[in-house]
């Protein structure tokens, strides 16, 4: 089963559109981690959030942590193709070891 | 320093080869990672070091050995791989169980 479902799974938008992708939680979120990764790449750091629906923003990314809902969203406001890449979030899961999951993915496309 | 090192980039190996993959942080990081990444998945954890101790397993073939020489170094040896080994192994470090730097991985392909 997986621990940290995202949706979409894909995203094609325009170059100065608005976006949001989502991170859903089968357990518990104490802590949340967003990450982008370019095809082939290493993952890059976005920001943490957590526990306490904790919002963080970093330039035009803002992520917000709903921990009622057990579930993260990342918004990204007017689109840049600098931009497109593969969304990640990750978590450490209470319960299972202290193990930590990645989300499911979201790939993004971003059209000029 | 906040960067994790990985050599080679890229890597072909046969399936009667042995090749190591090595990984290496300053960041005084107590806890390393080894991922497997498969094209479109997202990255799958193999190994986690804490402390110079493995303390997670994954249900990793023998094929694959880990090992921490010191709290600055993890090796990924590989021996008798299968084609479908071929992927971006990914390596990380974390100070604890919080946020992990990760390296720019390398791209393994088995013939």
């Amino acid at each position: 089963s997986q621990e940290l479902e995202q949706s979409p799974q894909s995203l094609i938008v325009q170059e100065g559109k608005n976006l949001t992708i989502n991170c859903t939680s089968s357990k518990t979120l104490y802590g949340l981690y967003w990450y982008k990764q370019k095809y082939g790449e290493g993952l890059i750091f976005l920001m943490m959030l957590q526990k306490g629906g904790e919002e963080k923003s970093h330039e035009k990314i803002t992520a917000k942590l709903d921990e009622k809902k057990q579930q993260s969203s990342l918004h990204i406001t007017a689109s840049q193709p600098s931009h497109a890449g593969i969304y990640l979030c990750g978590a450490d899961i209470p319960g299972t070891g202290n193990q930590f999951y990645f989300g499911t993915g979201t790939s993004l496309t971003v059209i000029p | 320093d906040t960067e994790v090192t990985q050599t080679p980039k890229h890597l072909v190996m046969g399936m009667t080869n042995k090749k190591s993959l090595k990984c290496e942080q300053h960041m005084g990081h107590r806890a390393m990672y080894w991922y497997k990444q498969k094209a479109k998945k997202p990255p799958e954890l193999m190994f986690v070091y804490s402390y110079e101790k493995l303390s997670i397993n994954e249900s990793v073939p023998s094929r694959f050995s880990p090992e921490c020489p010191n709290s600055s170094l993890l090796n990924l040896h590989l021996h008798a791989l299968q084609p479908e080994d071929s992927a971006l192994y990914l390596c990380a470090s974390s100070q604890g169980w919080g946020r992990q730097f990760f390296g720019p991985g390398t791209r393994l392909t088995v013939l």
